[in-house]
């Protein structure tokens, strides 16, 4: 099984601030026939769903805002927010899409304002 | 717009089965660039995949819950739907359903969620 695991557990950042999280899967998520990393990033709100954010491990879902950014490939990942807003305080999640059939999430960060 | 909605008893006893039903609207439950997907997230932990079912029956479970979970689809009521035995206090929590686009790899729309809770 592949395991994900995030750092930091929590950071708290001041508003318009720039915040990272990182993620690293225990074996390279990269598919070499297509080059794509099977990686994607989720926000979860209190009392909501996931949302995803970014998929293969840098492409911004439509409607995301711009701010969100992902990096890495094969085994280490980050989410950079690059200017905090107040609605950006979450959950943030990543997961892998490399290895059926268990496709295994990080324990999550949690970002809120400093 | 596509939306998805879980739906199934909030209370379930001990050793019995936990049944959930995704009722997917605007769209398609046959379309083929799609899997249907089922995760569960404990109060205040994190994320877990339970299964994925293709519109053809075609079905992948978690390891860790493989003999305890059956995952069908009813293309004609565009549903799935979620039965896990034997269940305990560990299976409290709340159960979304999800579509997972193959072409992307990644959950894009999520359900609700529903809670449901392992209690005599």
């Amino acid at each position: 099984d592949i395991v994900m695991t995030q750092s930091p557990d929590s950071l708290a950042v001041s508003l318009g601030e720039r915040a990272t999280i990182n993620c690293k899967s225990s074996q390279s998520v990269l598919y070499s026939s297509n080059n794509k990393n099977y990686l994607a990033w989720y926000q979860q709100k209190p009392g909501q769903p996931p949302k995803l954010l970014i998929y293969w491990a840098s492409t911004r879902e439509s409607g995301v805002p711009d701010r969100f950014s992902g990096s890495g490939s094969g085994t280490d990942f980050t989410l950079t927010i690059s200017s905090l807003q107040a609605e950006d305080v979450a959950v943030y999640y990543c997961q892998q899409f490399y290895s059926t059939p268990l496709f295994t999430f990080g324990p999550g960060t949690k970002v809120d304002i400093k | 717009q596509l939306q998805l909605q879980e739906s199934g008893p909030g209370l379930v006893k001990p050793s019995e089965t936990l049944s959930l039903t995704c009722t997917v609207s605007g769209g398609s439950i046959s379309s083929r660039s799609y899997y249907w997907d089922w995760i569960r997230q404990p109060p205040g932990k994190g994320l877990e995949w339970i299964g994925s079912i293709y519109y053809s029956g075609s079905t992948s479970y978690n390891p860790s819950l493989k003999s305890r979970v059956i995952i069908s689809v009813d293309t004609s009521k565009n549903q799935f739907s979620l039965k896990l035995s034997s269940v305990t206090a560990a299976d409290t929590a709340v159960y979304y359903c999800a579509r997972h686009q193959g072409g992307i790899e990644a959950f894009d729309i999520w359900g609700q969620g529903t809670m449901v809770t392992v209690s005599s």
